[in-house]
C-alpha cells in the first residue's frame, strides 16, 4: 500500500485566495482525520470522518474552513478566504480496525 | 477531560547515551497509549503502542511500559543514535480519536 497520500506537498498562496488540500487514505481504512501543526499550538485535530460522514468538526477554527469526503478514497480541506495565520503544516491521517493512525507526509501551506 | 503531558524539550544527548522521555496521562477507563515519531519534513510515524495496563510496547530499540498505577508511558532507549534525532509525541487513544502531547524534540550529537 502506498500509504496516506496528500497533495500538494507545498502550497504558497496570497491572502484572500482559496486553498484546497487533498488526501487519499489507505484503502479499507474507515476513519479519516485532518490535523494542523504549528509551532505555537502543536498538533490540532480539525475534523474527522467515519465512513465518509463527518463526526466531529469542533476543531475547525472558523467558517472559512470546510472539509468534505465525497467517497472512501478522497477528502478535501478547503480554506476560503485564506489568511496569513492559516500558515501551517496540514496532515491527513487514516485508521482502520487496529488502534493507531497512519499519517500522510503533510502539506506545508504558506499564506503571504 | 483526557489529556497527555510530555516533558518539554529539547532533550540533547551524545550518541550511545540512555534516553528517557516522560509521558503521563489523565483519562478515565483504559485507553490505548502510543508513541509517534516525526522526522524533519515528514509526517508522524507510529513508533510503538500498548493497549492495556502492564503491556510493553517496543520497536527499533525503543520501549515504553503502560503503567496504570502512575498513569505513565515513558519512552526509553538504551543507546541513542544520531539518526534518532526527531520529535517524539506521546498519545492517548480514546474512542475514535487520538489525543497528542505537545511533542519532545530529541537532538543526538556524535
Amino acid at each position: 500500500d502506498a500509504g496516506v497520500i496528500q497533495s500538494p506537498r507545498h502550497e504558497v498562496t496570497e491572502m484572500g485566495q482559496e486553498v484546497t488540500l487533498r488526501c487519499k487514505p489507505i484503502s479499507g481504512h474507515d476513519y479519516l482525520f485532518w490535523y494542523r501543526q504549528t509551532m505555537m499550538r502543536g498538533l490540532e485535530l480539525l475534523i474527522y470522518f467515519n465512513n465518509n460522514v463527518p463526526i466531529d468538526d469542533s476543531g475547525m477554527p472558523e467558517d472559512r474552513f470546510s472539509a468534505k469526503m465525497p467517497n472512501a478514497s478522497f477528502s478535501t480541506l478547503k480554506i476560503q478566504p485564506s489568511e496569513p495565520r492559516d500558515s501551517a503544516v496540514y496532515f491527513c491521517a487514516s485508521r482502520g480496525d487496529r488502534p493507531g493512525y497512519t499519517f500522510g507526509s503533510g502539506t506545508r501551506l504558506t499564506v503571504v | 477531560g483526557d489529556s497527555v503531558t510530555q516533558m518539554e524539550g529539547p532533550v540533547t544527548l551524545s550518541e550511545e547515551a540512555f534516553l528517557t522521555i516522560n509521558c503521563t496521562y489523565t483519562a478515565t477507563g483504559y485507553p490505548s497509549l502510543f508513541w509517534y515519531v516525526q522526522y524533519p519534513g515528514e509526517g508522524l510515524q507510529l513508533l510503538l503502542k500498548a493497549t492495556k495496563a502492564d503491556d510493553k510496547g517496543s520497536n527499533k530499540g525503543f520501549e515504553a511500559t503502560y503503567r496504570k498505577e502512575t498513569t505513565s508511558f515513558h519512552l526509553e532507549k538504551g543507546s541513542v543514535q544520531v539518526s534518532d534525532s526527531a520529535v517524539y509525541f506521546c498519545a492517548l487513544g480514546r474512542a475514535d480519536k487520538l489525543i497528542f502531547g505537545t511533542g519532545t524534540r530529541l537532538q543526538v550529537f556524535p
